[in-house]
């Protein structure tokens, strides 16, 4: 079974620019979240789906959205990048108490 | 803030077990002990997670102190692919809104 997708691998973007993210989760699992991982830090929380409706979310400005389609695939939206933004993306997905998570997108924003 | 407290690096030679604290002396009933770890460029792979009891798989044992205030992850015998950053963290079970990660302990195994 494939586990979680995430695309693209590897980004890089401008100050100003907008950028989208998407997820692919396990096959079932119902539940997408949404981690930023910067340098040197563990993952930060920023949003929790379920069911396409969000359920939770972490200490992120407004720029950051979310959203999840009725195949259970998400989007995270970040728009006015900063070069604070520059991070490994994580997206994890569950079905109960174990979260999988996907591999990545590395954003550079220069 | 991560509800948790761990060595920012340890050592370990090969095949020797390796023993990775962390302390959550302000955990509450309801929350249980998870473990992860990342290997670099990777995501993070849940390894284990516990509530009172010790528990063991075939990655890893969990011990959890009585009073539940800290606890250690015991990989019996550690190999060089164990190379990685470990998490404790502490949630409430299905909780996935509420997964705190500190900075990990990075653990090198070294041959």
């Amino acid at each position: 079974d494939a586990g979680v997708t995430q695309s693209p691998t590897h980004l890089i973007k401008t100050r100003g620019q907008h950028v989208t993210l998407r997820c692919s989760p396990i096959s079932g699992h119902k539940s997408v979240s949404w981690y930023q991982q910067v340098l040197g830090q563990g993952p930060q929380f920023i949003f929790q789906y379920y069911e396409k409706e969000e359920r939770g979310r972490g200490n992120f400005p407004d720029r950051f959205s979310a959203r999840q389609f009725p195949n259970y695939s998400s989007e995270l939206n970040v728009n006015a990048l900063l070069l604070g933004d520059s991070a490994l993306y994580l997206c994890a997905s569950s079905l109960s108490n174990e979260q999988f998570f996907g591999p990545g997108t590395r954003l550079t924003v220069l | 803030d991560a509800k948790t407290t761990q060595p920012p690096s340890m050592d370990c030679a090969e095949g020797r077990a390796a023993n990775l604290p962390c302390n959550h002396s302000t955990i509450s009933g309801n929350e249980y002990v998870y473990w992860y770890r990342q290997i670099h460029s990777q995501g993070p792979q849940y390894i284990i997670h516990g509530l009172k009891n010790n528990e063991t798989n075939e990655m890893a044992s969990l011990i959890i102190t009585e009073d539940r205030k800290s606890s250690t992850l015991i990989l019996p015998h550690a190999t060089l692919r164990d190379t990685a950053v470990y998490y404790c963290i502490v949630r409430v079970l299905y909780n996935n809104n509420d997964m705190r990660f500190g900075a990990g302990t990075r653990l090198t195994v070294k041959p």
